[in-house]
């Protein structure tokens, strides 16, 4: 079964512009997470979608937003970009039932540069 | 709200030698709780998980996890070190298993 996958793995971008991030959970997975990870913040929870509803938020500024497709792939957005928004994105993907047994599985993250 | 503590950023072991990385927790309800392992330039991988069915969890690559309720630790051991062990290791605590709060990661050196 394949993993998750994360396009583009690198993105260099400029300040004041937007950008997308994609992912592509594991077949049969229905929720998708995203996460930040800088050397400073370390990684913080942006965003949780199940079944293309947002099901939980973390606390970032509402430039930061996210959907999720029917097909469980799932896009977030970066809007008017600042540098301190250079990070790794790392998205995971579960089942997204909750249960004890529900595991969340990482992708190799997307590197965005803000210059 | 949920969050842990990682003691230590920077852990350094002898090759062969017991790895012990340091977490607490802090959780309003039963927590789930993890330990992930970074390598560089990649994303998370699980080493293990509690989920509450046992207090010592046995995880990937002979790590292992004790879940102390009294003391709020959820420390990760290794009994020997590897030269492949070096990574950085990140506890986390979640209540439903989608939402995770994640520790300051501790960096783990083997020396040869």
């Amino acid at each position: 079964k394949a993993g998750v996958t994360q396009t583009p793995r690198y993105l260099i971008k400029t300040r004041g512009q937007q950008v997308t991030l994609s992912c592509s959970p594991i077949s049969g997975h229905r929720s998708v997470s995203w996460y930040q990870q800088t050397p400073g913040q370390g990684l913080q929870f942006l965003f949780e979608y199940f079944s293309e509803t947002q099901r939980n938020k973390g606390n970032f500024p509402g430039r930061f937003s996210g959907r999720q497709f029917s097909n469980s792939r799932s896009e977030m957005n970066v809007s008017t970009l600042e540098l301190g928004d250079s990070a790794l994105y790392l998205c995971a993907s579960s089942v997204g039932l909750g249960t004890s047994t529900d595991t969340q599985y990482f992708g190799p993250g997307t590197r965005l540069t803000v210059l | 709200a949920q969050s842990v503590t990682q003691l230590g950023s920077h852990v350094s072991v002898s090759e062969g030698a017991l790895v012990l990385l340091r977490c607490n927790y802090s959780s309003s309800v039963p927590p789930y709780l993890f330990w992930y392992v970074q390598y560089p330039n990649q994303g998370l991988q699980l080493l293990l998980k509690y989920t509450s069915a046992a207090t010592l969890v046995k995880g990937i690559n002979d790590f292992e996890a004790e879940f102390k309720k009294s003391e709020t630790s959820f420390h990760l051991t290794k009994p020997s070190a590897h030269m492949s062990d070096a990574a950085e290791y990140f506890c986390a605590v979640s209540n439903n298993n989608n939402d995770m709060r994640f520790g300051a990661g501790t960096r783990l050196t083997v020396k040869p």
